[in-house]
């Protein structure tokens, strides 16, 4: 989806250290998400917010934190990386009452 | 505790005859459901939805079932394309809580010629 950029698309880190994702939108959508997608278990909500500076945590939200200084942008950040947090990540638009619309995702490892 | 279930994690259908894609829920607070799509490499998409008002949303060759005593829900695609091969993810939200999804675990759809 054009109006949504994740990046980076791919990264590879070690085990104890901060990684930072970012998720860029051009639609000023109201609510961003964050969710994780692992095998067995679908699509899970990490965190979201429903405008600047407005979080709250989802499903799975233990060793993640988000910030949202700016309508356009939502970052996740992991503090410090553990191998179960090897996933593909997915950020997502909406609005109230409106689909919610999905980045390509990043594709993380943690060796 | 799986709120939105998806219990075929795979199904193959012939190019032409119908695929039906199930999902049953949990949470009678649940008032919206979804159906995305998602190919390899890129994010889900969305395909259509339902309202716990309806029964029924049709959009061209999609069709969503909604049966609110049964908590289930159904997808029917008529006919089926080689092209919706991919993974299909149902999704339930409750309008009052900042259009929040919960997403079932998915059913890889393979239309075969």
């Amino acid at each position: 989806d054009a109006g949504i950029t994740q990046s980076p698309r791919h990264k590879v880190t070690e085990t104890g250290t901060p990684v930072t994702l970012r998720c860029h939108q051009t639609e000023n959508h109201r609510y961003m998400y964050w969710y994780r997608q692992d095998p067995g278990h679908g699509l899970r909500l990490i965190h979201y917010s429903y405008g600047v500076k407005d979080t709250d945590k989802g499903e799975v939200s233990d060793g993640y934190s988000v910030s949202r200084s700016k309508t356009e942008d939502f970052l996740l950040t992991l503090e410090s990386a553990t191998s179960s947090q090897t996933s593909v990540y997915f950020c997502a638009i909406g609005d109230s009452n409106q689909p919610q619309h999905f980045g390509d995702g990043t594709r993380l490892s943690i060796l | 505790d799986q709120q939105v279930k998806q219990n075929s994690p795979s199904l193959s259908v012939q190019e032409g005859r119908i695929s039906i894609l199930n999902c049953d829920y949990t949470n009678s607070m649940f008032d919206y459901f979804l159906w995305y799509k998602k190919y390899p490499a890129e994010g889900p998409t969305f395909l259509i939805s339902i309202s716990s008002i309806k029964d029924k949303n049709e959009d061209g060759r999609f069709t969503v079932f909604l049966n609110k005593s049964a908590k289930h829900l159904s997808l029917h695609i008529v006919p089926s394309q080689p092209g919706d091969s991919a993974v299909y993810f149902c999704a339930a939200g409750d309008t009052g809580t900042a259009s929040k999804l919960t997403f079932g675990t998915g059913t890889r759809l393979q239309v075969t010629l």
